[in-house]
């Protein structure tokens, strides 16, 4: 299976802190995305990272990805109560689909 | 800013009986997609659909499945006899071309069978 796996599982951290979640998935891929679902919405995309890219930013986002290892990690710094939301990672391998992860469930409190 | 949008928000419906799943996708994009996620667990690939045809579909689509894009706008998912397990987020989602990569996803209608 392409899925991807995220760790951890649930993360709770103080506002201004940083988060970190990673991902890792199973065969070899042509990009690497991450989503944000907010509780009970639709998915929305954040950032997406080629088999071969190694970093990438987007505003208050970081991700990598090392294609050796078949991990990713993200990056969210300075968090905001705003950041709260479950995050997926989605494999594509060239196949027309996504495969996503579990998901890592973030809580910021204030 | 465009994006996809899903009706209905929610269904309820009784076990046997046919639902149909309406989305509209954004004007210009090219490739079209079902995802579905049932409650706590991961979001699953249903279909794709380009130029008027299945692409890809996993293990899930079966012969209950199918999907039609009637009228050029209009992009349907339709469950020919519902099971209890069928009940979930179902997610469209479009994309401009199928090497960007981005998928713009609607906010899904949550289909419960009774």
């Amino acid at each position: 299976s392409q899925q991807g796996e995220e760790d951890p599982q649930a993360l709770s951290i103080q506002e201004g802190e940083n988060a970190t979640m990673n991902c890792s998935y199973k065969t070899s891929i042509n990009n690497l995305q991450w989503y944000r679902q907010n509780s009970g919405r639709g998915l929305v995309h954040l950032i997406l990272i080629r088999s071969n890219e190694r970093e990438k930013h987007s505003g208050r986002l970081r991700v990598t990805l090392d294609t050796s290892k078949k991990s990713s990690s993200l990056l969210i710094t300075a968090s905001r109560a705003a950041d709260t939301a479950s995050y997926f990672c989605a494999t594509e391998a060239g196949d027309y689909k996504l495969s996503f992860g579990a998901g890592t469930t973030v809580t910021v409190r204030a | 800013e465009p994006e996809v949008t899903q009706t209905p928000s929610h269904q309820v419906t009784q076990m046997g009986q046919e639902v149909i799943l309406r989305c509209v996708p954004i004007s210009n994009h090219l490739y079209f997609y079902w995802y579905r996620q049932i409650l706590g667990q991961k979001v699953e690939f249903l279909v794709s659909f380009y130029n008027n045809e299945i692409s890809e579909k996993s293990e899930i689509f079966d012969d209950q499945f199918s999907v039609e894009r009637p009228d050029g706008s209009n992009f349907t998912l339709k469950i020919r006899s519902t099971k209890l397990e069928d009940s979930a987020m179902y997610f469209c989602a479009s994309e401009w071309g199928s090497s960007t990569g981005e998928l713009f996803f609607g906010e899904g209608s949550r289909l419960t069978v009774l």
